[in-house]
């Protein structure tokens, strides 16, 4: 398997533009995980997913964010408008069920100037 | 609220000498995760600890897990410059925490020659 697959690398775009983050789980992995590194906060869970169902989204940081995944095989972040202070590295993670190793996809950077 | 604390959190170390990164969790938990994370890369998975007195070793790294101390170390024996990464424990599970991972802040090694 290819292992967690995210786009795009990096993204740099201006204050108040919408940006969507995209990750493609690693194949049979029910659970799928979407966390924000910075230097600031470190490594902090934003939202999961079971079996395509939002769990967990009480580290999204406000409306400004949201997270979909319409299929097994597909998810994405959105932000809308996105902040300077959104800028960090965006991490996707998937396991094959609920207390399992995760395993990360390459990471977004995300820079909002 | 679950909170994971490591120490030291950067760590400078000599080619050949031996050291211990500790990582404390202040609740009860299912699961205890170490992971390397290289400079501007993802997270890669090293050890899974499930039990209490688990110990799992790789090469020169060995993990060990005191649940009732709610204590893990990461010990590095003989230290080699392919060492140097930042380590990060993670504790998953427990009360209220689910799948989520919890991460402590990292601890940046540096083995120099």
């Amino acid at each position: 398997d290819a292992g967690v697959i995210q786009s795009p690398r990096h993204e740099v775009t201006e204050m108040g533009q919408e940006v969507t983050l995209r990750c493609k789980p690693i194949s049979g992995h029910d659970y799928l995980f979407w966390y924000r590194q910075t230097m600031m906060r470190g490594l902090e869970l934003l939202i999961y997913f079971n079996n395509n169902v939002p769990i967990d989204d009480s580290g999204m940081p406000e409306d400004r964010f949201s997270a979909k995944m319409p299929n097994a095989s597909f998810s994405t972040l959105k932000i809308q408008p996105s902040e300077p202070r959104d800028s960090a590295v965006y991490f996707c993670a998937s396991s094959p069920w609920a207390l399992n190793i995760q395993y990360f996809g390459a990471g977004t950077r995300l820079s909002v100037l | 609220e679950l909170k994971v604390e490591q120490n030291p959190l950067f760590l400078s170390m000599q080619e050949g000498k031996n050291y211990t990164i500790y990582c404390n969790y202040s609740t009860t938990s299912d699961r205890l995760y170490w992971y390397r994370q290289d400079p501007g890369k993802s997270l890669e998975s090293l050890f899974v600890l499930l039990s209490n007195g688990a110990v799992k070793q790789e090469g020169r790294l060995m993990a060990s897990l005191d649940t009732k101390a709610r204590l893990s170390t990461l010990h590095i024996t003989a230290a080699v410059h392919d060492l140097s990464a930042t380590y990060f424990c993670a504790v998953q599970g427990g009360e209220t925490s689910g799948s989520r991972l919890t991460f402590g802040e990292g601890t940046q090694l540096t083995v120099n020659p």
